[in-house]
């Protein structure tokens, strides 16, 4: 079974400082591992996804992850906030790159940015 | 255009009625899914829908029936509404090779 566990429900950062929202993966399978956004009242969007190539992930606005197979983790950072990055996170897992298997969703962790 | 669009957007209701939401997808997927997103804002996945086939269905209470009437739509009818059918849900269209696409969400309120 899949599972990802998102370390810290908030997290607090202020303008400019670097952003790290952790999240660790279980998979029985190699898994294709994904960060969502959602902002107030929205859906959620995908910020970035990794599918077993480069380890190293680039997203959309200068998000960035890195797959670390031997700490099961799946950090997503931003050099430096913006106050329009204050948001909800969701981590999310799924066995492979079928499009009907299941895609499991961490708890989210939201993202507070203080001028 | 709207990729992945849900009708409608706030829904209040009384206990006991019985409504639907609908989705539809314009990207050409073959599978879409329903979410429901709690007040804790955990995404528990409901039901997925592969070209209009029931794939998966994650013990859901039986009062909620998806229908799939071709693969780019895929809605959900409730029926004997609960206060704990309070939710937000999400309509999601996935593509081969991950990542779903969402619909702004249907803000559901029982009373």
């Amino acid at each position: 079974a899949q599972s990802v566990t998102q370390l810290g429900s908030h997290v607090s950062v202020s303008e400019g400082a670097l952003v790290l929202l952790r999240c660790n993966y279980s998979s029985s399978v190699p898994p294709y591992l994904f960060w969502y956004v959602q902002y107030p009242n929205q859906g959620l969007q995908l910020l970035l996804k990794y599918t077993s190539a480069a380890t190293l992930v680039k997203g959309i606005n200068g998000f960035e992850a890195e797959f670390k197979k031997s700490e099961t983790s799946f950090h997503l950072t931003k050099p430096s906030a913006h106050m329009s990055d204050a948001a909800e996170y969701f981590c999310a897992v799924t066995p492979g790159g079928g499009a009907t298997n299941k895609l499991i969703f961490g708890t989210g962790t939201l993202l507070a940015v203080q001028p | 255009d709207t990729a992945v669009s849900q009708t409608p957007k706030y829904l209040v209701t009384q206990m006991g009625n019985d409504k639907s939401i609908k989705c539809e997808q314009n990207l050409g997927h073959d599978t879409m899914y329903w979410y429901k997103q709690d007040s804790k804002k955990f995404l528990k996945i409901m039901f997925s829908y592969n070209n209009k086939e029931l794939i998966i269905n994650e013990t859901v209470p039986n009062r909620f029936s998806p229908k799939s009437p071709d693969k780019a739509h895929l809605n959900l009818h409730i029926n004997s509404l609960e206060l704990g059918d309070s939710a937000v849900y999400f309509c999601a269209s996935i593509a081969g090779g991950g990542g779903a696409f969402f619909g702004q969400g249907t803000r559901l309120t029982v009373v």
